[in-house]
């Protein structure tokens, strides 16, 4: 079956732009993550999706950064007013019922490159 | 802070000889920990992972040793081969944490020569 998919790959934007990267996790995965890496740094979780329950936004480093996702599936991420650093790869990740030791299957990634 | 620490940003060997990638953590709520390896323009693929009640885990090629009191994990890889030329990522959790979020540590390049 497919695997995680994410898009744009790339994405380039000017500052004060806002911008929103998709992610489509594997079918029948319950639980959704939310990662960025930036430059010479690892990755970093910004929030979590399970099921139904209210998502653990606890990641999110400002109020310019909010996800949604809709029908248990798709999940965007939306970046408000982008600064420059917010220039990072933002990875999604999905598992099968978001428990400890589910192996979490990451997408490709989204590189954001904000001027 | 950064809770999971890889000081070596790189690491070069020969094909066939051992690899050794380290990692350090701070916090000691972690008691499950793993590796990922990352191939260019890839996500992160799952390697192999440690729970805290062992010392060690060995899948193939790949072992993995846990030192809890020096909160220090490593990743052997023996025989090293070209195709593990990739970012290796050290990951943790804690039990306490919502899902199973991970922190993980920088990366390390790690380039395997014929």
């Amino acid at each position: 079956g497919a695997g995680v998919s994410q898009s744009p790959s790339n994405k380039v934007t000017e500052k004060g732009k806002d911008v929103e990267l998709r992610c489509d996790p594997i079918s029948g995965h319950t639980a959704l993550y939310w990662y960025r890496q930036s430059l010479g740094q690892g990755l970093e979780f910004l929030i979590y999706f399970q099921g139904n329950s209210a998502p653990d936004k606890s990641g999110l480093p400002s109020d310019r950064f909010s996800a949604e996702r809709t029908g248990g599936s798709v999940s965007t991420l939306t970046i408000q007013r982008t600064q420059q650093e917010d220039s990072a790869v933002y990875l999604c990740a999905s598992s099968s019922q978001g428990l400890r030791f589910d192996e979490q299957f990451f997408g490709p990634g989204t590189r954001l490159t904000v001027l | 802070d950064q809770q999971v620490k890889q000081n070596s940003p790189s690491l070069s060997v020969q094909e066939g000889r051992i690899s050794i990638l380290n990692c350090d953590y701070t916090n000691s709520m972690f008691d499950y920990f793993l590796w990922y390896k990352k191939y260019p323009a890839e996500g992160p693929t799952f390697l192999i992972s440690i729970s805290s009640i062992k010392d060690k885990n060995e899948d193939g090629r790949f072992t993995v040793f846990l030192n809890k009191s020096a909160k220090h994990l490593s990743l052997h890889i023996v025989p090293s081969q070209p195709g593990d030329s990739a970012v290796y990522f050290c990951a943790a959790s804690a039990i306490e944490t919502s899902g199973s979020r991970l922190t993980f540590g920088e990366g390390t390049q790690l380039t395997v020569n014929p």
